[in-house]
């Protein structure tokens, strides 16, 4: 079965301290892989966009990595303004209808 | 530009009501999609319309209509609403059907 999965489910990290988030995914036949942001009461926010195996994405304290079932979103250096539920999903199917993970809530403490 | 508009912001509505949810964009995206969002879980799609006049199902469409008349407007419109509808629901918009969506602020919709 398609399906997207994130890992954890939630992260509390101190101010400054760096750590990953996972997305691994069984699709076959990677089309894209999309993370987002969404904060409290928002929708969801465009990040990245990584399209094959070992290709890196960097946006200020983010970096996202992608291999061949897996995908991870490096956190350097956290600010309290970082934490938000960061979701990852890919297209599926003919009509590229994207399937999503559940999201890792990250709260970072100052 | 407003990007991605929708109203309402809240709702609340009695079992076997019916409403419709209104989207908006402001960016010339022939791509649009209407989500539901339930804790703990990832975002399901419900409709999506790659441009005026053409809409189709998504992962989950029952209970939900649809309409694309115009580029810019994308309604959802639940017929006789159910507990089940109880979620939070976006509308997005992108250039292109592979390319980054752009998110309205959401629906926060409870059935009672």
């Amino acid at each position: 079965e398609d399906q997207v999965t994130q890992s954890p489910e939630a992260l509390r990290l101190q101010e400054g301290e760096s750590s990953s988030l996972n997305c691994s995914y069984t699709v076959s036949g990677l089309r894209g892989l999309f993370w987002y942001r969404q904060d409290p009461g928002k929708g969801p926010e465009f990040l990245f966009t990584l399209y094959s195996a070992g290709e890196e994405k960097e946006k200020e304290r983010l970096k996202a990595t992608l291999t061949k079932k897996e995908s991870f979103l490096h956190i350097t250096a956290p600010k309290p303004e970082d934490s938000a539920t960061y979701l990852c999903a890919t297209p599926l199917g003919s009509n590229y209808q994207l399937i999503w993970g559940a999201g890792t809530k990250l709260i970072i403490k100052p | 530009n407003a990007g991605v508009t929708q109203t309402p912001k809240f709702r609340i509505l009695k079992i076997g009501q019916s409403m419709t949810l209104q989207c908006t964009q402001d960016m010339n995206h022939n791509y649009m999609y209407w989500y539901r969002q339930d804790p703990g879980m990832g975002l399901k799609l419900i409709y999506y319309s790659v441009g005026a006049g053409i809409t189709d199902k998504g992962e989950v469409p029952n209970g939900y209509n649809v309409s694309r008349s115009t580029t810019e407007d994308f309604p959802l419109r639940l017929e006789l609403a159910a507990p089940s509808q109880t979620s939070v629901y976006f509308c997005a918009s992108s250039r292109g059907i592979s390319y980054e969506q752009y998110f309205g602020p959401g629906t926060r919709l409870t059935v009672t």
